[in-house]
């Protein structure tokens, strides 16, 4: 069982909707990451947290908008999403950021969004 | 331009020999690397590291080498078991870098029983 929880499992949603992908620990990790994967590619970095506050955002688009209420949890508000926006989205958290030495990533078992 | 590259996409080793995966980088900066096991419909899941003032990391089945002045490093298994066919990803970072993990393409291992 991973230690990091993403709901939903799967989502599809219109271009026009607007959803929230979540995630969760419970290790104390003080730093949180969005990553999408497509299929046959490596994850690519999204966005970091650290200590609750964004510290990375990788040229991300605005459709895609992240949030860290608590320590605890990320989210990742999706609004106007384009197909090519399907993919799987990983979150992972790692004790100290920012996720390197002595720090290896620990990540959830993602959300499979198919934008249509 | 891709710093960290798995050459091979695909590998296939019968079980109870040894399997053997590769990683280049091109970034002589990075002094920290990883290898991830990803399963199906799972998120990656941490395997195995090495700082870069070894050569060797050891831990159960599974060994890391790290060549520096060849840029390169690989991971063995042995004796290779069913259960660790997966795609396997090599990594890289900056220690302190607020920068994060270079992923490589990944490498589909499969263990033929």
């Amino acid at each position: 069982d991973t230690e990091v929880t993403q709901t939903p499992k799967h989502l599809v949603m219109g271009m026009t909707n607007k959803k929230s992908l979540k995630c969760e620990q419970h290790m104390g990790h003080r730093a949180m990451y969005w990553y999408k994967q497509k299929a046959k590619k490596p994850p690519e970095l999204m966005f970091v947290y650290s200590y609750e506050k964004l510290s990375i955002n990788e040229s991300v688009p605005s459709r895609f908008s992240p949030e860290c209420p608590n320590s605890s949890l990320l989210n990742l508000h999706l609004h106007a999403l384009q197909p090519e926006d399907s993919a799987l989205y990983l979150c992972a958290s790692s004790q100290m950021p920012p996720g390197g030495a002595n720090s290896p990533l620990h990540f959830g078992n993602g959300t499979r969004l198919t934008v249509t | 331009d891709q710093q960290v590259k798995q050459n091979s996409p695909s590998l296939s080793v019968q079980e109870g020999r040894i399997s053997i995966l590769n990683c280049d980088y091109t970034n002589s900066m990075f002094d920290y690397f990883l290898w991830y096991k990803k399963y199906p419909a799972e998120g990656p899941t941490f395997l195995i590291s090495i700082s870069s003032i070894k050569d060797k990391n050891e831990d159960g089945r599974f060994t890391v080498f790290l060549n520096k002045s060849a840029k390169h490093l690989s991971l063995h298994i042995v004796p290779s078991q069913p259960g660790d066919s997966a795609v396997y990803f090599c990594a890289a970072t900056l220690s302190g870098s607020a920068r994060q993990l270079t992923f490589g393409s990944g490498t589909q291992l499969t263990v033929l029983p």
